[in-house]
């Protein structure tokens, strides 16, 4: 069965920290891997990556994929309270259909 | 402006009944989607709907039922809900006909349905 798996489940720590959240996948006809943010309500999108080894970035947030490993992690540097969310890793299989991990509770303290 | 717009936000019902959640969206986007998010936070695809067709069905009761009126629409109605039904539906839109190429899901802000 395609599954994603993200860890850990929860995390908490203080502002100016740095973490790293991770992600491994184990889908039939992958395609990409997609980080997405959730605070209170709807789910944001924050990277997409399909090419192994590159990174991406977006001002603190970095992320990079390993196709070898299936995995990917998800860092921010610098943390602020605002950080605070569900951090959702999910993988692109075939045309349409993400498959979601069950997220990352990450709570920064000031 | 909403992009993605459901409605209700909230809906508290009994078991047995039945009920529908709306989606909207004035993207101009061509598939839509719906997700359920369980109590545990587990974002769990049910339907995607390319231009008024049906692309994904995933292993949901006959109880679960989608239409799409128009490409701009995709709603839910579920019958005879039962306590597991209990959980947040999330409707969802992607840019691109045919295939989520960019990645980017925009999601609705979701539709709490507690079933007593």
């Amino acid at each position: 069965e395609d599954k994603v798996v993200q860890s850990p489940l929860s995390l908490v720590v203080h502002e100016g920290d740095t973490v790293t959240l991770n992600c491994s996948y184990e889908v039939t006809n992958f395609r990409s891997l997609l980080w997405y943010k959730q605070e209170k309500k709807a789910p944001t999108f924050l990277f997409m990556l399909t090419s192994s080894g590159i990174e991406k970035k977006s001002g603190r947030l970095s992320s990079i994929l390993d196709k070898k490993e299936l995995s990917s992690i998800l860092n921010i540097t610098a943390t602020q309270t605002g950080d605070s969310a569900i951090y959702l890793c999910a993988s692109l299989q075939g045309a349409q259909k993400l498959v979601f991990g069950q997220g990352t509770r990450l709570t920064i303290n000031p | 402006d909403t992009a993605v717009s459901q409605t209700p936000k909230y809906l508290v019902t009994q078991m047995g009944n039945d009920k529908s959640i709306k989606c909207e969206q004035n993207l101009g986007h061509d598939t839509m989607y719906w997700y359920k998010q369980d109590s545990k936070k587990f974002l769990k695809i049910m339907f995607s709907y390319n231009n008024k067709e049906l692309i994904i069905n995933e292993t949901v009761p006959n109880r679960f039922s989608p239409k799409s009126p128009d490409k701009a629409h995709l709603n839910l109605h579920i019958n005879s809900l039962e306590l597991g039904d209990s959980a947040v539906y999330f409707c969802a839109s992607s840019p691109r006909g045919g295939g989520v190429d960019t990645g980017e899901l925009f999601f609705g802000e979701g539709s709490r349905l507690t079933v007593l």
